[in-house]
């Protein structure tokens, strides 16, 4: 089955500083790449999405970059803020023709904005 | 306002109980879903539903039970055999049944054993 490796598993960056969580994935069929932000006590929150036929995406201040010859995608916050101090979860499914049997998740990175 | 609703926040069980976690959703998604997430750990799936009266096991299945009767209800049941249950317990659902849909999460049950 699909395994998911998130690096690194705590990040503790200056406020307005630039951060960056990489994850690795084993499935070349993995073709769907979703990333969620978790506060405490909170159910994750779909925060940016990237599906194979893309190289990257951009949304505000959060971009993701995949490259799948070396199976590995990225999540970058830039201008990073307090409220962005949460648990970042990256994700990967093989999406249709796959089988819908739900993510395989990397274990979470503890993003620490410190002001 | 559309989305998923879990109840109980909080669920205490007792030794040889079996308890039901509820799952709710307003959003007309066919898919749900239900992961296991201990601390430090990702989200691992137990079980799974593309489509009303029909669900799939997940990587965790063992100790656990499902129905999905309703498209807008996917009850788990942690049961007796589950010997190891304490856990944060999230439920998920989707569009459709296919991987690359966006998963959208309740905001968990804790559950603790007295």
């Amino acid at each position: 089955g699909e395994n998911v490796e998130q690096h690194p598993s705590t990040l503790s960056v200056q406020e307005g500083d630039s951060a960056v969580i990489k994850c690795t994935y084993s499935d070349s069929a993995s073709n769907y790449f979703p990333w969620y932000k978790q506060e405490l006590g909170k159910g994750p929150q779909l925060i940016i999405d990237i599906r194979s036929n893309v190289g990257e995406k951009k949304d505000q201040r959060i971009a993701v970059t995949l490259n799948k010859t070396a199976k590995h995608f990225s999540l970058h916050i830039t201008e990073t803020q307090p409220e962005d101090s949460a648990v970042y979860f990256c994700a990967a499914s093989k999406g249709i023709g796959g089988g819908a049997d739900g993510l395989t998740f990397g274990k979470g990175t503890h993003l620490i904005i410190q002001p | 306002d559309g989305g998923i609703t879990q109840s109980p926040k909080y669920l205490f069980r007792k030794e040889g109980q079996n308890v039901t976690l509820s799952c709710e959703q307003n959003l007309n998604h066919d898919a749900m879903y239900w992961y296991r997430q201990d601390p430090g750990q990702g989200l691992r799936l137990i079980y799974y539903s593309q489509i009303v009266n029909d669900f799939q096991k997940g990587d965790i299945a063992e100790g656990y039970s499902v129905s999905r009767e309703k498209k807008e209800s996917f009850p788990l049941t942690v049961t007796s055999a589950q010997k190891n249950p304490t856990a944060f317990y999230l439920c998920a659902s989707s569009i459709f049944g296919q991987g690359d849909q966006p998963q959208h999460f309740g905001d968990g049950t804790r559950l603790s054993i007295l």
